[in-house]
C-alpha cells in the first residue's frame, strides 16, 4: 500500500518561499507513477499544483509555473514542492498524491497545513 | 484554465440515488476519458471513487457510478447511506498536460 507523509514548516512569511517535502513509503517512486501536489484553501475546493515523475519529467499548473518547482530524490523516496513570492492566497491545506491510473490520484497524504503570515 | 462546473449542494433520502454534474469544455471533458471524482469527508484528504469517467478502484461499492456525454460528466450515487454525506469533486485532464478540478458538490443526505 503506497504511503504519503508531508512535511514541511507550517507557517511562512509572505513573499518567501514555501517547502514542502512529501515522502513515500510502500512504493518506490523509481518503480513508476506520477507524483502530484494538490491544495486546499480554507473551506474552498482543490487545486492541481503539478506532478513529478522519478526521471523529473515536470507537469504544473500554467496558473502556478513560474512559481513552482518540483523535484524528486529517489534515493531518499521523496518528491518536494518549492513554491515561491507566496502570498495569503498560498495559504491551504497541500496534500502529496499518486495514483496507478493517469491523471487521477488513488492515493493521498493526511494533507499540511501552511499558513502565510504577513 | 477554468475549474469545472459542479452544483454547490445536492440532497436526497436514504436509498434514494442522486446525481452530481461537472461541466467543462470540449478541451476537458469532452476531449479525455480522464475524468475522476473524489469523496472528501470533513477534515480527510479526498478519496478517489471513480477513474477513466466510469471505473471504480477497488473496495469503492458499485452504488457509485460515473457516465460521460459531451462536455458533461456525472456522478450517481445509488441507494443512498448517511455516509455518503459528504463533499464531491470532479477532476479532468485539459490536455497540455494540464488537470482542472470542479468546484466541488456538498452532498446532504436527508
Amino acid at each position: 500500500q503506497v504511503q504519503l507523509q508531508e512535511s514541511g514548516p507550517g507557517l511562512v512569511k509572505a513573499s518567501e518561499t514555501l517547502s514542502l517535502t512529501c515522502t513515500v513509503s510502500g512504493y518506490s517512486i523509481r518503480s513508476g507513477y506520477y507524483w502530484g501536489l494538490i491544495r486546499q484553501s480554507p473551506g474552498k475546493g482543490l487545486e492541481w499544483i503539478g506532478v513529478i515523475n522519478h526521471s523529473g519529467t515536470t507537469y504544473y499548473n500554467p496558473s502556478l509555473k513560474s512559481r513552482v518547482t518540483l523535484s524528486v530524490d529517489t534515493s531518499k523516496n521523496q518528491f518536494s514542492l518549492k513554491l515561491s513570492s507566496v502570498t495569503a492566497a498560498d495559504s491551504a491545506v497541500y496534500h502529496c498524491a499518486t495514483s496507478y491510473a493517469g491523471w487521477s490520484f488513488a492515493y493521498w497524504g493526511q494533507g499540511s497545513l501552511v499558513t502565510v503570515s504577513s | 484554465q477554468s475549474a469545472l462546473t459542479q452544483p454547490p449542494s445536492a440532497s436526497g433520502s436514504p436509498g434514494q440515488s442522486v446525481t452530481i454534474s461537472c461541466t467543462g469544455t470540449s478541451s476537458d471533458v469532452g476531449g479525455y476519458t480522464y475524468v475522476s471524482w473524489y469523496q472528501q469527508n470533513q477534515g480527510k484528504a479526498p478519496k478517489l471513487i471513480i477513474y477513466e469517467v466510469s471505473k471504480r478502484p477497488s473496495g469503492v461499492p458499485d452504488r457509485f457510478s460515473g457516465s460521460k456525454s459531451a462536455n458533461t460528466a456525472s456522478l450517481t450515487v445509488s441507494g443512498l447511506q448517511a455516509e455518503d454525506e459528504a463533499d464531491y469533486y470532479c477532476s479532468s485532464y485539459a490536455g497540455s498536460n494540464y488537470l482542472v478540478f470542479g468546484g466541488g458538490t456538498k452532498l446532504t443526505v436527508l
